[in-house]
């Protein structure tokens, strides 16, 4: 069975602060998305990684996917409160289905 | 920009009632998925679908649950016998490339069905 652990589950920083979100699975997998949900909607995809070691750039979001591919994170740096969210890692292989962690609830205060 | 769109956004039904979930994948893509996710719960795989056959599907993909990709533009999630532990968000995803590819997939809002 494939696993992937997220952590923290739950995040309440301060407008500004810096945070780091990980991924981890003892798989090894093809390519690692992330998500952001809203409360009642589908997954929004950011970004997918798909090398060993790649490091992608979105605005304030930093994704890395490990050496392995077998961890990832999402870093952000000086957050605002328009980043509160659920953020979802989910993992996929040469074949069909991606696996999700339980997800990172990001709350940012101002 | 092209989006997956799912309807309805919520359906109720009674336990033991069929339902029918539609989706309308991205036009270009050729890989149609259906997850659900229970409420607190994480997103999880039921089916997917190419080439108008199933490619993989889980084990809660059992013989209550087909899928149909009817004309060349819908894909369907079909019941049959609704249990109260069917309740949950279903969503649908379709990606591009496949084979040795990774698969970018893009999710649909999502239905809500609750089974009474």
């Amino acid at each position: 069975t494939q696993l992937l652990e997220q952590s923290p589950q739950f995040l309440s920083i301060q407008e500004g602060e810096n945070l780091t979100v990980y991924c981890n699975s003892s798989s090894v997998f093809s390519s690692l998305q992330w998500y952001r949900q809203e409360p009642g909607e589908g997954p929004v995809l950011l970004v997918t990684v798909v090398t060993g070691g790649e490091v992608k750039k979105l605005k304030r979001l930093t994704f890395q996917f490990g050496d392995a591919r077998k961890d990832s994170s999402l870093h952000i740096t000086a957050a605002q409160p328009g980043d509160t969210g659920l953020y979802l890692c989910a993992g996929g292989k040469y074949g069909n289905k991606l696996v999700f962690g339980a997800g990172t609830i990001l709350r940012v205060k101002s | 920009e092209p989006e997956v769109t799912q309807t309805p956004s919520h359906q109720v039904t009674q336990m033991g009632q069929e339902v029918i979930l539609r989706c309308v994948p991205i036009s270009n893509h050729l890989y149609f998925y259906w997850y659900r996710q229970i409420l607190g719960q994480k997103v999880e795989f039921l089916v997917s679908f190419y080439n108008n056959e199933i490619s993989e599907k889980s084990e809660i993909f059992d013989d209550q649950f087909s899928v149909e990709r009817p004309d060349g533009s819908n894909f369907t999630l079909k019941i049959r016998s609704t249990k109260l532990e069917d309740s949950a968000m279903y969503f649908c995803a379709s990606s591009r490339y496949g084979g040795t590819s990774y698969r970018e997939q893009f999710f649909g809002p999502g239905t809500r069905l609750t089974v009474l």
